[in-house]
């Protein structure tokens, strides 16, 4: 059971606008930054997204990231094919000295 | 070019050892990078696993690896190390290795992984 909680899964249909949350704790996402990561099928994961929203440059402005409190959001406007993928928020647990992810979000697009 | 090579898996059986490589180029590896082990077992999530940072004075584990696996760099071949002792059927993923940029608070270089399958 992974330490930040995310929807197994989402799914919206072309062109349109899908949210994933990812929700933890004042340790861990309350005090740190999230950053979330995109794995393709039979790749490794890629950053999406660094202190809580931003983009690294190279990723679209479809992809945008929220924090308020413990939970995080990241929203994918205009879907496309190619964005069906697993989505995961990691961050930093400070009490634990250790980091830590969600269970990942795989995204489907219809 | 980031570039970020994991070598060293393979199949083992239970109880045994392994040691893993990464080797990085294209960057500092002395500079504000801490580097870290994450797995995936086969369909799961990720899991991190180890940090160590950038001048190895500092390392932290997972507690589904403490006390067995140890990690480590060489900073003059550039090579990041996981060592895995007493491997459990469980310690069955693929493992990556990714710098954490203290800068960006994100690991935004990963390896390709390498897979490690433990196995009577």
């Amino acid at each position: 059971q992974s330490v930040l909680t995310q929807p197994p899964s989402v799914s919206a249909g072309a062109g349109q606008r899908v949210t994933m949350s990812c929700s933890g704790s004042s340790s861990n996402i309350g005090s740190n930054y999230v950053s979330w990561y995109q794995q393709l099928p039979g790749t490794a994961p890629t950053l999406l997204i660094y202190e809580d929203n931003k983009r690294p440059s190279g990723i679209p402005d479809r992809f945008s990231a929220s924090k308020s409190g413990a939970s995080a959001i990241l929203a994918i406007t205009g879907l496309q094919t190619g964005d069906e993928a697993d989505y995961y928020c990691g961050t930093w647990h400070s009490s634990l000295n250790i980091a830590v992810f969600g269970g990942g979000t795989k995204l489907t697009v219809l | 070019q980031v570039h970020l090579v994991e070598s060293g898996g393979g199949v083992v059986q239970p109880g045994r050892s392994l040691r893993l490589s990464c080797a990085a180029s294209g960057f500092t590896f002395s500079g504000n990078y801490g580097m870290h082990w994450v797995r995936q077992a086969p369909g799961k999530g990720l899991e991190w696993v180890t940090v160590i940072s950038n001048d190895g004075s500092l390392r932290y584990y997972g507690d589904s690896v403490k006390g067995r696996f140890t990690i480590s760099r060489d900073t003059s071949t550039n090579t990041l190390y996981l060592q895995m002792n007493s491997l459990r059927i469980e310690d069955t993923a693929v493992y990556y290795c990714a710098r954490y940029f203290g800068e960006l608070s994100s690991w935004d270089h990963w390896g390709q992984g390498t897979l490690v399958t433990v196995s009577s």
